[in-house]
């Protein structure tokens, strides 16, 4: 089985600069979360989705971050414009609602963004 | 709010040795708890969980957590630590099951041979 795919691994821009990462859930996952990781934190919960609508962005900064789900597969996290202090690793998890030992987080590699 | 601490943002064992991860969480309603390894490079990676039931849960690669409710922890254990058990190790609570999952700090487990 496939797991959580994410991409690019690795980006590096310049402050005020756009960026956008991707996810790809394992398939028939409905929930897919997006999380930010700061180096030496754990990771902060920014959005999750449940299929194609939003269940909590509670502490997703809307003034600059974005994300959408459509047709309740793939996201895209977008960032626009960036600040230094969004400098982290972007984490993507998806979770199949089927309760038991397999009702869990899996988490995709992640993507390093380094703004400058 | 929900919080996690872990306590000991680095820990260093012997090869062979007694691993022991603390964490402890706030809590006013039962919670489900979570423990999650890091490898470098690499997303998480459940270790174990908690939901309800025996309180002495077993999870992968020898690990095992115990919630004790009254001291509000869920610390990570390992009988006999091996080099590969190297990692950044994440203690996370949640009070309303696949939601609003809140992650500790995080512990860097270093063993030594």
């Amino acid at each position: 089985e496939a797991g959580v795919a994410q991409s690019p691994r690795y980006k590096i821009i310049e402050k005020r600069q756009s960026v956008a990462f991707w996810c790809n859930p394992i398939s028939g996952h409905a929930t897919l979360y997006w999380y930010q990781q700061i180096l030496g934190q754990g990771p902060k919960l920014l959005i999750q989705f449940q299929n194609n609508g939003v269940v909590d962005d509670s502490q997703l900064p809307k003034d600059r971050f974005s994300a959408e789900r459509l047709k309740g597969v793939d996201s895209t996290l977008k960032i626009q414009p960036a600040k230094l202090e969004d400098s982290a690793v972007y984490l993507c998890a998806s979770r199949i609602i089927a309760g038991g030992s397999e009702d869990t987080q899996y988490f995709g590699p992640g993507t390093r963004l380094t703004v400058l | 709010a929900q919080s996690v601490t872990q306590l000991g943002s680095h820990v260093s064992v012997s090869e062979g040795a007694l691993v022991l991860l603390r964490c402890n969480y706030s809590s006013s309603v039962p919670p489900y708890l979570f423990w999650y390894v890091q490898y470098p490079n690499q997303g998480l990676q459940l270790l174990l969980k908690y939901t309800t039931g025996a309180t002495l849960v077993k999870g992968i690669n020898g690990f095992e957590a115990e919630f004790k409710k009254s001291e509000t922890s869920f610390h990570l254990t390992k009988p006999s630590a091996h080099m590969s058990d190297a990692a950044e190790y994440f203690c996370a609570v949640t009070y309303n099951y696949g939601q609003n999952f809140v992650f500790g700090p995080g512990t860097r487990l270093s063993v030594l041979p």
